[in-house]
């Protein structure tokens, strides 16, 4: 039990589909990221929510649309996505008091797969 | 931008051998975490070091922070099949007092039966 819990945790989606991801942390935490993660590739920081509020967006394209609705949940909104878009998307939560500087603990995350 | 190179990117080894891994940078960091993915799960922190020299054990791994701030070392004593997974190292860089947390492609750990 990690704390952080992530629904679906596989998804298969059309190109012109829209689905949403969903992350829920039960650490008590206040900061929420997701994570995109494919293979032998170092894990890529899309977006970054501190007390509700987005502290980083990595130049992620607009197809992936993040709502943080408070601190325990996180949604990755998807539509129009293309194939590279295949990945594992982690979410990931921390104290929030620290920054990067926090540990931060993961989902077993979504293997999302785009047709 | 920054980037770390971990080596090496897979490994295959006999169960009881002793593993050893490593992250480099030309760039210095303030803070190097190293991670375990266990098949189908999120990555979970292992170490974390916070200053140069410093070498911190968890059980049979130890972790090392390189004197240089550039790299640092993972070794796993006596592997057992439970140590399969792919390892990760982080480090967390300041620029203009913006910290960035950079990973590595990671490492991925297979005992052959």
């Amino acid at each position: 039990e990690t704390g952080v819990t992530q629904t679906p945790r596989h998804l298969v989606m059309g190109m012109t589909n829209k689905k949403s991801l969903k992350c829920e942390q039960h650490l008590g935490h206040n900061a929420m990221y997701w994570y995109k993660q494919s293979a032998k590739k170092p894990l890529e920081l899309m977006f970054v929510y501190n007390f509700k509020e987005q502290t980083e967006n990595n130049s992620v394209p607009s197809r992936f649309s993040p709502e943080c609705p408070n601190s325990s949940h996180l949604f990755l909104h998807l539509h129009t996505l293309q194939p590279e878009d295949s990945a594992l998307y982690l979410c990931a939560s921390s104290q929030g008091l620290r920054g990067l500087t926090d540990t931060q603990y993961f989902g077993p995350g979504t293997r999302l797969t785009v047709l | 931008g920054q980037q770390l190179n971990q080596s090496p990117q897979s490994m295959f080894i006999q169960e009881g051998e002793d593993v050893s891994m490593n992250c480099t940078s030309s760039s210095i960091f303030n803070t190097w975490l190293w991670y375990k993915q266990d098949p189908g799960e999120g990555p979970v922190l292992l170490i974390a070091l916070y200053k140069a020299g410093e070498l911190t054990s968890n059980g049979r791994l130890t972790a090392q922070f390189g004197i240089t701030r550039k790299d640092s070392f993972l070794n796993i004593s006596a592997s057992i099949p439970s140590d399969v997974g792919i390892y990760f190292c982080a480090g967390l860089a300041a620029e203009d007092s913006n910290y960035q947390l950079i990973w590595g492609a990671g490492t991925k750990l297979i005992i052959k039966p």
